[in-house]
């Protein structure tokens, strides 16, 4: 089993939607939990940074995390063709090696005009 | 303006042939990462270095070699015993333990 799984998609949604993109994970020691934005062929952005359980807003973007049941999500208000992009769930545990997140495989999704 | 810098864009390797990625970064950050990325596949770890003159390896460091002489720059050199190294290479940083990386644009290698 991966240490975190994320359904690559694609998600084809239209403009103003609301879009969820989870992930899930095995280990239960992971506490920070990152999204990140990556448009084609260049390096990914972070979008939103969490710790530990709860729910983080930033504009159109709402992070959700439940560790009891070892779910992610990332949600997306008004969807913009400029969010079509493939969006990577990261997490580690401070404990860890130092940089040592765990990525899934990304989501890839394209909001349409 | 700060950030970090990958080159070559793109770069084509012969078999046999050692090519060297460049990485360097003007954030003042400690520690930097280099991971590899295929598609579908996510990100994987390959090394890294909390400080100058100490690197570590990751998840699939064999093929690969790394050196850290100075703190702004982290070059990777995908040996010729690497034998799949067509993918997406990324090289990042972060300050100190701080969990939040900063991506470089990335270099696509190909194998002629």
């Amino acid at each position: 089993q991966k240490e975190v799984e994320q359904d690559p998609g694609p998600l084809s949604v239209p403009e103003g939607a609301i879009v969820s993109l989870n992930c899930t994970y095995s280990n239960s020691a992971f506490q920070y939990f990152m999204w990140y934005r990556q448009y084609s062929r260049k390096g990914p952005e972070l979008l939103m940074y969490t710790y530990s359980s709860g729910n983080k807003e930033d504009g159109r973007f709402t992070a959700q995390v439940d560790k009891s049941s070892k779910y992610i999500s990332l949600f997306i208000r008004d969807s913009q063709p400029s969010d079509s992009a493939t969006y990577l769930c990261a997490m580690t545990n401070r404990g860890s090696t130092l940089g040592r997140l765990y990525f899934g495989r990304g989501t890839q999704l394209t909001v349409w005009p | 303006d700060g950030g970090i810098t990958q080159s070559p864009k793109y770069l084509f390797r012969k078999e046999g042939q050692n090519v060297t990625l460049s990485c360097e970064q003007n954030l003042n950050h400690d520690a930097m990462y280099w991971y590899r990325q295929d598609p579908g596949q996510g990100l994987r770890l390959i090394y890294y270095s909390q400080i100058v003159n100490d690197f570590q390896k990751g998840d699939i460091a064999e093929g690969y070699s790394v050196s850290r002489e100075k703190k702004e720059s982290f070059p990777l050199t995908v040996t010729s015993a690497q034998k799949n190294p067509t993918a997406f290479y990324l090289c990042a940083s972060s300050i100190g333990t701080n969990e939040k990386l900063f991506f470089g644009s990335g270099t696509q290698l190909s194998v002629l």
